[in-house]
């Protein structure tokens, strides 16, 4: 079983529709991230998470939610989604603010 | 503006030969850098990384150099090998100053090795 799963694996879904995308892990980290991957613009980091009571704002937030369910969950929606938000989304855990993260096998998301 | 840069989207370099992709960045409150492998359908894997206090390091096929006073990084895969076509990304790392969390990534290189 990995180590970060992410759930759906695919999705289409129309504009204007709330969707969520979950992600757990087994590593018993702490902090939990959630990237966005567009092409030819690398990963960008969307929300993070230090601990059930923490949450930040990353690079991208805007338009999108978070929610840290419990240490192994972290759960990633968009109130309404919109063409632009077509991307490919990636659940990341680490055990430390600098170093190595673990990532999940990412989201394809299609808004129409 | 782009605290981490890749300038070569794609890289093609023939099996058995040297692969050198390289990484430059802006923000000098970075002080560990990573790179990370991608296969299609799949999550980034960690590689290897570097701590600023490095100048160097190894791990098996894989060296990362890093030249602090270029703020610049580059990533040598001897001898290349046809499961190393992928795409490779850079990320650096450190306190910001505001706080902020995670890794910031560069573009990625597609690396593909020729037979």
């Amino acid at each position: 079983d990995a180590d970060v799963t992410q759930t759906p694996r695919n999705r289409i879904t129309k504009t204007g529709k709330r969707i969520m995308l979950e992600c757990s892990q087994t590593k018993g980290h702490d902090r939990m991230y959630w990237y966005r991957q567009d092409p030819g613009l690398g990963l960008r980091l969307i929300y993070y998470s230090f601990d059930v009571k923490d949450i930040n704002k990353g690079e991208i937030s805007d338009g999108y939610s978070v929610s840290r369910q419990a240490q192994a969950k972290f759960s990633l929606s968009l109130e309404s989604a919109i063409p632009n938000q077509t991307a490919l989304y990636f659940c990341a855990t680490s055990d430390s603010s600098w170093g190595e993260a673990f990532f999940g096998q990412g989201t394809r998301l299609t808004v129409v | 503006d782009q605290q981490v840069k890749q300038n070569s989207p794609s890289l093609s370099v023939q099996e058995g030969r040297i692969s050198i992709l390289n990484c430059d960045y802006t923000n000098s409150m970075f002080d560990y850098f990573l790179w990370y492998k991608k296969y299609p359908a799949e999550g980034p894997t960690f590689l290897i990384s570097i701590s600023s206090i490095k100048d160097k390091n190894e791990d098996g096929r894989f060296t990362v150099f890093l030249n602090k006073s270029a703020k610049h990084l580059s990533l040598h895969i001897v001898p290349s090998q046809p499961g190393d076509s992928a795409v490779y990304f850079c990320a650096a790392s450190g306190y910001s100053g505001g706080g902020a969390d995670g890794l910031t990534f560069g573009k990625g290189t597609h690396l593909i090795i020729q037979p």
